[in-house]
């Protein structure tokens, strides 16, 4: 069965520093993995996806992922956090045999001090 | 820009009335889905619509049903509202086989 992971509930991390926020997943087949933000009291807007080709993947608000097939992950990253990150973040893959049906992880909380 | 808005940000039932969410797009969007989240569990598909007039279970549909009259329209509801459907509810659309999904704003509904 398909499945994407969060092993993190909460990430912390000061401004200025590097921050990753974590995904695993579970597909058969080639996997089509997203990811998306929501800030508070809103909807979710999408960052960035992975569907073929170079592993890194660049996205919106300087946001990028770096696919690993071996390891079977799809990690976010960014080079350097801001306050304004801070939000809840979801990993998300593409359900086999649909029309575009994802399957979304349980969201990992992004929190970034001054 | 792709905008899809729902009826209400917050709403108040009580137990036992009929509750109606309603979700508009204006890309034209063939396919429209129906989430709900809550904390912990994340988004949990409760049913989705691939054209006007048909509709699929997903996860999660017991409690709730569906309506597609129109292309740009996707109606969730509750039949009976419980407390135990107290949840922030999110609708989403997009083109078929187009991966990335677009999200409404959420309504968040309270049930005493």
């Amino acid at each position: 069965a398909q499945s994407v992971a969060q092993p993190e509930d909460q990430v912390n991390v000061a401004e200025g520093n590097p921050l990753t926020v974590k995904c695993t997943y579970s597909v058969s087949g080639n996997p089509y993995l997203f990811w998306y933000v929501q800030y508070p009291n809103r909807g979710l807007q999408f960052l960035l996806k992975y569907i073929t080709g170079d592993n890194l993947v660049k996205g919106s608000y300087g946001f990028e992922a770096e696919f690993n097939k071996s390891q079977t992950s799809f990690h976010l990253k960014k080079p350097s956090a801001l306050v304004s990150d801070s939000a809840l973040y979801f990993c998300a893959v593409r359900k086999g045999g649909s029309q575009g049906n994802l399957i979304f992880g349980k969201g990992t909380k992004l929190s970034v001090k001054p | 820009d792709v905008k899809v808005t729902q009826s209400s940000r917050y709403l108040v039932k009580r137990t036992g009335e009929k509750v109606f969410l309603e979700c508009v797009q204006d890309m034209d969007h063939e396919n429209m889905f129906w989430y709900r989240q809550d904390p912990g569990l994340g988004l949990r598909l409760i049913y989705f619509s691939y054209d006007v007039k048909m509709k699929e279970k997903g996860d999660i549909p017991e409690g709730y049903s569906v309506s597609r009259e129109k292309k740009e329209r996707f109606s969730l509801i509750l039949e009976s509202a419980s407390t135990n459907q107290t949840s922030m509810y999110l609708c989403a659309s997009s083109r078929p086989f187009q991966l990335e999904q677009y999200f409404g704003p959420g309504t968040r509904l309270t049930v005493t």
